[in-house]
């Protein structure tokens, strides 16, 4: 089984809706990520939890919320979509091991499209 | 790491000859370097990482890069490239005593022609 799981892994929704993507880990790590990643732009940081109680703005927030459930569980949600929040979602994870030489640990990705 | 910049986005080379990613980043601080890969419809997984000592460093499928704090460059190379290595390959640097976020390049598609 893979130790970081999105779901959905596809999703069609209209401009307005809300939308929650889940993200699940069974690495034990304290810190998680939320991405996306659009075509000719790499991956830009949207948020990111150390721990159940530190959760933190990343470059690209605005239009977006996250909910740490538990250690394990991470959600994004698009309170009302937009087109142009259209891009593929990753969810990582990562063990701290020392200042910023974590590796991280990403899911298998989730395709949203806005129309 | 205020920008990393891979130059290219795109590299066709023919099976078994070799290849070079180039990835530059600019910092005035000390970093940590990585190389993550992207195979079709997945998501990304390290390849490898520069943290400190010897600045070559290599993966167990036969890239390795070598970190240049002189040029801000940590290319990564392998001397003959197979199908299945056909991906897409992420620099990324963090700085050290960061807020321990990873700036990301743009990405450079590997394609690989038989």
């Amino acid at each position: 089984d893979a130790d970081v799981t999105q779901t959905p892994r596809n999703r069609i929704t209209k401009t307005g809706k809300r939308i929650m993507l889940e993200c699940s880990q069974t690495k034990g790590h304290d810190r998680m990520y939320w991405y996306r990643q659009d075509p000719g732009l790499g991956l830009r940081l949207i948020y990111y939890s150390f721990d159940v109680k530190d959760i933190n703005k990343g470059e690209i927030s605005d239009g977006y919320s996250v909910s740490r459930q538990a250690q394990a569980k991470f959600s994004l949600s698009l309170e009302s979509a937009i087109p142009n929040q259209t891009a593929l979602y990753f969810c990582a994870t990562s063990d701290p091991r020392g200042a910023g030489t974590d590796t991280q640990y990403f899911g298998p990705g989730t395709r949203l499209t806005v129309l | 790491a205020q920008s990393v910049t891979q130059l290219d986005s795109q590299v066709p080379v023919f099976e078994e000859a070799p290849v070079e990613l180039r990835c530059n980043y600019s910092s005035s601080v000390s970093v940590y370097l990585f190389w993550y890969v992207q195979y079709p419809n997945q998501g990304l997984q390290l390849l490898l990482k520069y943290l400190s000592g010897s600045t070559l460093v290599k993966s167990i499928n036969g890239f390795e890069a070598e970190f240049n704090k002189s040029q801000t460059s940590f290319h990564l190379r392998k001397p003959s490239v197979h199908i299945s290595d056909t991906a897409e390959y992420f620099c990324a640097v963090s700085e050290k005593d960061s807020n321990y976020q990873l700036i990301w390049g743009a990405g450079t598609k590997l394609i690989i022609k038989p």
